[in-house]
């Protein structure tokens, strides 16, 4: 595997299930980001974690919870959703270095649906 | 002040033709410039970048124009091709600041 892998590609939920979402970066990376694109909107940043740190939560509702077991590693854990969070969500990975700009590389994403 | 403004949504162009989308922002902070490149079931791709010290950068048939005092900056895609039908974004940052990501436009580039 190379780059950034994420996992299930597609996934369609009922309000009441849990479910987690996975990605792998397979490229050395100390920074990973999880985003959320919706239609018309712009990318929203959700989490960011530094190695293995987080360092930003961008006013995620309790509903969304990551975990960052490595630098390598990150999931999204997904409990009572509700049908406005369907959308692509997805796994970013770069090196983050204070005295450069870190280019981002991304997974393909996981389109979510909750009925 | 974090927002970046993206124009046109959509854009249809005929092959060989230049497509240019317009992006503009506020925060003086910002001093990173990148434009990324979505194909349908694909996360973004970073295709160039630019910071503030330049007007221009080229990579091939891609340009971005850059004007610091009106706070705007564009890409220019010369001789278009169907395979460069995908959504670009802008974006922006400032030192190791989060990316801002303006909405996007959706480029389709008719044979």
């Amino acid at each position: 595997e190379t780059g950034v892998t994420q996992t299930p590609r597609h996934l369609v939920m009922g309000m009441t299930n849990k479910k987690s979402l996975k990605c792998e970066q397979h490229l050395g990376h100390n920074a990973m980001y999880w985003y959320k694109q919706s239609a018309k909107k712009p990318l929203e940043l959700m989490f960011v974690y530094n190695f293995k740190e987080q360092t930003e939560n961008n006013s995620v509702p309790s509903r969304f919870s990551p975990e960052c077991p490595n630098s390598s590693h990150l999931f999204l854990h997904l409990h009572t959703l509700q049908p406005e969070d369907s959308a692509l969500y997805l796994c970013a990975s770069s090196h983050r270095d204070r005295s450069s700009y870190n280019e981002q590389f991304f997974g393909p994403g996981t389109r979510l649906t909750v009925l | 002040q974090q927002q970046v403004k993206q124009s046109p949504q959509s854009l249809i162009v005929q092959k060989g033709g230049i497509s240019i989308i317009n992006c503009a922002y506020e925060n003086t902070a910002f001093d990173y410039f990148p434009w990324y490149q979505q194909f349908p079931g694909k996360g973004p791709a970073l295709l160039i970048a630019i910071r503030p010290d330049v007007s221009e950068k080229k990579e091939g048939r891609f340009t971005i124009s850059f004007n610091k005092s009106a706070k705007q900056f564009s890409l220019h895609i010369m001789d278009s091709q169907p395979g460069d039908s995908a959504t670009y974004f802008c974006a922006a940052q400032g030192g190791s600041e989060k990316l801002v990501f303006g909405k996007g436009t959706k480029l389709t580039v008719n044979p």
